[in-house]
């Protein structure tokens, strides 16, 4: 049973336009939830996150969105930008046990020019 | 960047043989992990430690063994390793006690088993 699912694999769009990538969980428990930004040959780094007593968390061009009821999140990238094609990593995890995160399979994200 | 180091950086064994993969780390965080990246599967936990000595399974254990004997190493062991290990390997570390969820990952090591 998959708990963090991203259903898309491959996501493809045009520089300067909004990339949106998704992300469903399916346990209720989850109460923090992170992305990570993956480039060939080099380990995943921490993009941004968020908690679930928020919706919203902004940085810069990145922006994630959290529905608790859907037990949905996404990420928004504006505008994006040639050098933001990677793979892009959802994780959950619980406040009770910070230390275990749980991924989706992730979505390859690529900007073209 | 998070001062992580795996070695070796790539690796090529024959079906049966040991390997030790090692993870040190220089930011004195308490967890250490160790996952695996395989196309269509994202990242799978193995083995994680919250502390020297102190380990526990993640999803993917069977056929890994871990040891944590000091805060700046983390040792991933596959005792006899088979082609179905033939993956790429992450060290991850986290410090969650400090508020922060995040993990850092090391550069991985591309290991074969032929």
């Amino acid at each position: 049973d998959q708990q963090v699912k991203q259903n898309s694999p491959s996501l493809s769009v045009q520089e300067g336009r909004i990339s949106i990538l998704n992300c469903d969980y399916t346990n209720s428990m989850f109460d923090y939830f992170l992305w990570y930004k993956k480039y060939p040959a080099e380990g995943p780094t921490f993009l941004i996150s968020i908690s679930s007593i928020k919706d919203k968390n902004e940085d810069g061009r990145f922006t994630v969105f959290l529905n608790k009821s859907a037990k949905h999140l996404s990420l928004h990238i504006v505008p994006s930008q040639p050098g933001d094609s990677a793979v892009y990593f959802c994780a959950a995890s619980r406040n009770t046990n910070a230390g275990k995160s749980t991924f989706g399979d992730g979505t390859t994200l690529t900007v073209k020019p | 960047d998070a001062g992580i180091t795996q070695s070796p950086r790539h690796k090529v064994t024959e079906t049966g043989t040991p390997v030790t993969l090692r993870c040190h780390q220089t930011e004195n965080h308490r967890y250490m992990y160790w996952y695996r990246q395989d196309p269509g599967h994202g990242l799978r936990l193995i083995h994680y430690s919250y502390g020297v000595k102190d380990t526990d399974k993640g999803e993917v254990s069977d056929g890994y063994s871990v040891s944590r004997s000091k805060t700046e190493d983390f040792l991933l062991t596959l005792e006899s390793a088979t082609s179905s290990q033939t993956s790429v390997y992450f060290c991850a570390i986290s410090d969650p006690a400090s508020g922060a969820y995040e993990q850092y990952f090391g550069p991985g090591t591309r290991l074969t088993v032929t």
